[in-house]
């Protein structure tokens, strides 16, 4: 069946420097992979979203590439900051659209 | 926009008891999620509805049961707490497309005594 990784339960890295989490999928029809954000005490929020192969989409500083040869879709950001401390997930839409996989998560925590 | 409200914010519970815990959403969506999540971990897919009156057994259905009997509302019944149990249940819902995204809930905090 349909399934998402996402390899690091936590990221530790110091503010400024740039981060990737990584996200691979399968699925055997045409995927649609999303990033949510969760901090503290909140619910998930879409943070970017794709269906499109090879093609870099960007939201608040973020951007991800969608690489169905590869079947990746890591998220990325060039200088994180504190604010970006929070549990990030990858999910997949299920080939009917109604459910929807997501992956375990990566807990980013960023030092001052 | 819209908004999704769930109630009550925070449950406690014997263990053994029935507990039901509500959703609303004013989005006019036609599908609906049940997901748990205990601390800091994963969202674990229960229960989820394509439209009112149906219903989709998730990953972790057993133990509970699930109710839509309006396509605003979508309710969540724990047949009978376990101690570990505890954890956030989050509400969300999306439009029928495959792009859609997912809106959730604040959450219902569950704790078993």
């Amino acid at each position: 069946g349909d399934s998402v990784t996402q390899t690091e339960g936590l990221v530790t890295l110091t503010k400024g420097l740039p981060v990737m989490l990584n996200c691979t999928y399968q699925t055997t029809y045409s995927p649609f992979l999303f990033w949510y954000v969760q901090h503290l005490n909140e619910a998930p929020k879409l943070l970017l979203k794709s269906s499109t192969d090879n093609k870099r989409t960007e939201h608040q500083g973020f951007y991800a590439t969608l690489h169905k040869s590869s079947s990746s879709f890591h998220l990325q950001k060039s200088s994180v900051q504190l604010s970006d401390s929070a549990l990030y997930f990858c999910a997949l839409s299920d080939t009917n659209a109604y459910k929807v996989i997501f992956g375990k998560g990566t807990h980013l925590h960023v030092l001052p | 926009g819209g908004i999704i409200t769930q109630t009550p914010k925070f449950l406690i519970g014997q263990e053994g008891q029935k507990l039901t815990l509500k959703c609303q959403q004013n989005f006019n969506h036609d599908t609906m999620y049940w997901y748990r999540q205990d601390s800091g971990k994963g969202l674990r897919l229960i229960y989820y509805s394509i439209t009112e009156n149906d219903l989709q057994k998730g990953d972790l259905s057993e133990g509970y049961d699930a109710s839509r009997e309006k396509k605003s509302s979508f309710s969540l019944t724990v047949t009978s707490a376990q101690k570990n149990e505890m954890a956030v249940f989050l509400c969300a819902s999306k439009g029928l497309e495959n792009y859609a995204e997912q809106f959730f809930g604040p959450g219902t905090r569950l704790t078993v005594l």
